[in-house]
């Protein structure tokens, strides 16, 4: 049981460029979620899918697009990667709505550095 | 628009004594309250969390207050172990909308 795993955990993009961060949970959750963590700033999340089939924006959207592929995975896509958007990005899982019992877990994290 | 705020970026503290780590928060409508916690290089992993209609929860060494009429949250955690070097986020929840502090990073002293 591997919980949330993100690939790459690492990555270096020049401006321009594009990739697709991966994110899979073996939870058998329905929800999941990705989040940028910058200095000196919490998680802010990017989009979140609720269930299989259903995306929806965060706090942060503009710039990334997500795909949630089927229960088990949920991908990021930087089309055009720009300077500010170097970050670690986490993606998450949960059963469901959030609640005081439920929460969510966190992958390990991916760092990305667009020059 | 940070609507959730920890305003020390730090915390030092010796081992066996009381750490205190604090979270404000703007938006009165949050059903819930979590604190979680992050080694380098790891995600955030779950705390302690606490439901808005109420004031206090304990989970072994940790206990969470909510203060609802200063909108203030804090974590309490008694003793302190070296162990708990780490960075601390509180989190506020409504929905599927998870906001976050800025985190606080605790070291505790041996």
């Amino acid at each position: 049981n591997a919980g949330v795993t993100q690939t790459p955990k690492f990555q270096v993009l020049k401006t321009g460029q594009s990739m697709t961060l991966q994110c899979a949970q073996d939870m058998n959750h329905n929800s999941m979620y990705w989040y940028r963590q910058d200095p000196g700033m919490g998680l802010r999340l990017i989009y979140y899918s609720a269930s299989e089939g259903t995306t929806d924006k965060g706090e942060v959207p503009n710039g990334y697009n997500v795909s949630r592929l089927n229960k088990r995975e949920f991908s990021l896509r930087l089309e055009s990667a720009a300077p500010s958007q170097t970050s670690v990005y986490f993606c998450a899982s949960s059963v469901g709505r959030l609640a005081v019992q439920e929460t969510q877990y966190f992958g390990p994290g991916t760092r990305l550095l667009v020059l | 628009d940070q609507q959730v705020k920890q305003n020390s970026p730090s915390l030092s503290v010796q081992e066996g004594r009381i750490s205190i780590l604090n979270c404000d928060y703007t938006n009165s409508m949050f059903d819930y309250f979590l604190w979680y916690k992050k080694y380098p290089a790891e995600g955030p992993t779950f705390l302690i969390s606490i439901s808005s209609i109420k004031d206090k929860n304990e989970d072994g060494r940790f206990t969470v207050f909510l203060n609802k009429s200063a909108k203030h949250l804090s974590l309490h955690i008694v003793p302190s172990q070296p162990g708990d070097s780490a960075v601390y986020f509180c989190a506020a929840i409504l929905g599927y909308d998870m906001r976050f502090g800025a985190g606080t990073r605790l070291t505790v002293k041996p």
